[in-house]
């Protein structure tokens, strides 16, 4: 059974700092990789989406990476704002259809 | 266009009411998926729909969930016997087409609260 987990569970940082969350997967025969965005009260909002034949996505000052052989990957925030606070989740998509998520990273940007 | 739409945002029911959840998925797709994300937690899988066919069912807690999707279009996620354990953010999405390429988009959920 494929399980996610998410390290650090809460992150506190300055504005303006670079950050990197981390998410592992125990089944490394996935189809990709998910990183999502959720503000209190909203529903998910992909962020990127990861193959499981390539290395890395970026988008704007996000960047993530995958390692499927050793069942990781990063999500680099870089130059942090205080509107990038929220809970990150990771999922993985395997062989079915279902998205399987990590129980989250909450980060806190301080002005 | 629209997105993935859920209604009611909140529910309160007492224990052992029935509740049913509604989700409107982006006009076109296919594919439907209901999750359950618990107070702390990561959403987890419930249930979910190609067209009006139910393609798996594996994750719904018990007998007393219950979902459909009789027109493949709308989704009605019921849960009879409310138990306080049933509270939690119910989250619907839905996605183009079957497959692995497409991606799932997910609606603001529907916050059950059990008292």
């Amino acid at each position: 059974k494929q399980e996610v987990t998410q390290i650090p569970a809460a992150l506190s940082v300055p504005e303006g700092e670079n950050l990197v969350l981390n998410c592992s997967f125990t089944d490394s025969a996935i189809y990709n990789l998910q990183w999502f965005r959720q503000d209190p009260g909203k529903g998910l909002t992909s962020l990127l989406l990861i193959q499981s034949s390539q290395r890395e996505q970026t988008s704007g000052r996000l960047n993530a990476s995958l390692d499927k052989s050793s069942g990781r990957s990063t999500l680099y925030i870089a130059a942090s704002q205080p509107g990038d606070s929220a809970t990150y989740l990771c999922a993985v998509r395997g062989g079915s259809e279902k998205l399987v998520f990590g129980k989250g990273t909450k980060l806190t940007v301080n002005p | 266009g629209a997105g993935v739409s859920q209604s009611p945002r909140y529910k309160v029911a007492k224990r052992g009411q029935d509740v049913a959840l509604r989700c409107d998925p982006i006009s076109g797709h296919v594919s439907l998926f209901w999750y359950q994300q618990a107070l702390g937690q990561g959403p987890e899988f419930l249930t979910y729909f190609q067209n009006e066919a139910q393609l798996d069912k594996s994750g719904l807690p018990s007998d007393r969930f219950f979902a459909e999707r009789p027109e493949g279009s709308v989704s009605t996620l019921k849960i009879q016997r409310t138990q306080q354990e049933d509270s939690a953010v119910y989250l619907c999405a839905s996605s183009l087409a079957q497959g692995l390429t497409y991606e799932q988009y997910f609606g603001p959920g529907t916050r059950l609260t059990v008292t």
